[in-house]
């Protein structure tokens, strides 16, 4: 069973306009997430992430907003840049689970920004 | 730059036969990790290293072995590979492997390995 989910595989922006990639999650223990954003034949790389104890977190124009009450987190883009175009996993991590504090990963969402 | 490096970028191999992905990293971070992924799913880690204290999931097949024989290298090894493990494999290491809980290191991934079963 997934603990974290991506539920829409694929998202389609213009340039200029806002990116907002949504990611759910079933275990309320995680403490922490991250934003990995992954372009074809290249490793994931590490975008920005947010602790358990804040709501918001940004990174120029990037930031991510956790709604703990709901298992909910979403990563904003802002404007968008064709650039941006790539597939992004959410991640999250258990720290005093069965996983040694290790990530779980969702399947991803691939971003696709139009000039 | 330091970085995390992956070799080869792409393996075929025999259904059957034995086959070894490598990991190097100039990081010198202490945990590195094997994570498989298939086409559309969501990295699946396999087992890591925090230092040289070797972690299995539970559910990683026995066909799975890796090796450490030094802070800057990981091996995985794949003893009789089948259809089935035809996938991208991806290394990656962080420092502390987030063991404190007061050290957010993200890992920092290689470009992977895509494996190929014939």
């Amino acid at each position: 069973d997934q603990q974290v989910k991506q539920n829409s595989p694929s998202l389609s922006v213009q340039e200029g306009r806002i990116s907002i990639l949504n990611c759910d999650y079933t275990n309320s223990m995680f403490d922490y997430f991250l934003w990995y954003k992954k372009y074809p034949a290249e490793g994931p790389t590490f975008l920005i992430s947010i602790s358990s104890i804040k709501d918001k977190n940004e990174d120029g124009r990037f930031t991510v907003f956790l709604n703990k009450s709901a298992k909910h987190l979403s990563l904003h883009i802002v404007p968008s840049q064709p650039g941006d175009s790539a597939v992004y996993f959410c991640a999250a991590r258990d720290f005093y689970g069965g996983s040694q504090g290790n990530l779980i990963f969702g399947k991803g969402t691939k971003l696709s920004v139009k000039p | 730059d330091a970085m995390v490096i992956q070799n080869p970028r792409y393996q075929v191999t025999q259904f059957g036969k034995p086959v070894t992905l490598s990991c190097s990293q100039t990081l010198n971070h202490n945990v590195m990790y094997w994570y498989q992924q298939k086409s559309s799913q969501a990295p699946k880690l396999l087992f890591h290293y925090y230092d040289k204290d070797f972690n299995n999931e539970a559910d990683t097949p026995d066909n799975f072995q890796s090796r450490r024989p030094n802070t800057s290298f990981c091996f995985l090894d794949i003893r009789s590979p089948g259809l089935g493990d035809a996938a991208m494999y991806l290394c990656a290491t962080s420092s502390s492997g987030g063991r404190s809980f007061y050290s957010n290191q993200p890992q920092h991934f290689g470009d992977g390995t895509r494996l190929s079963i014939l």
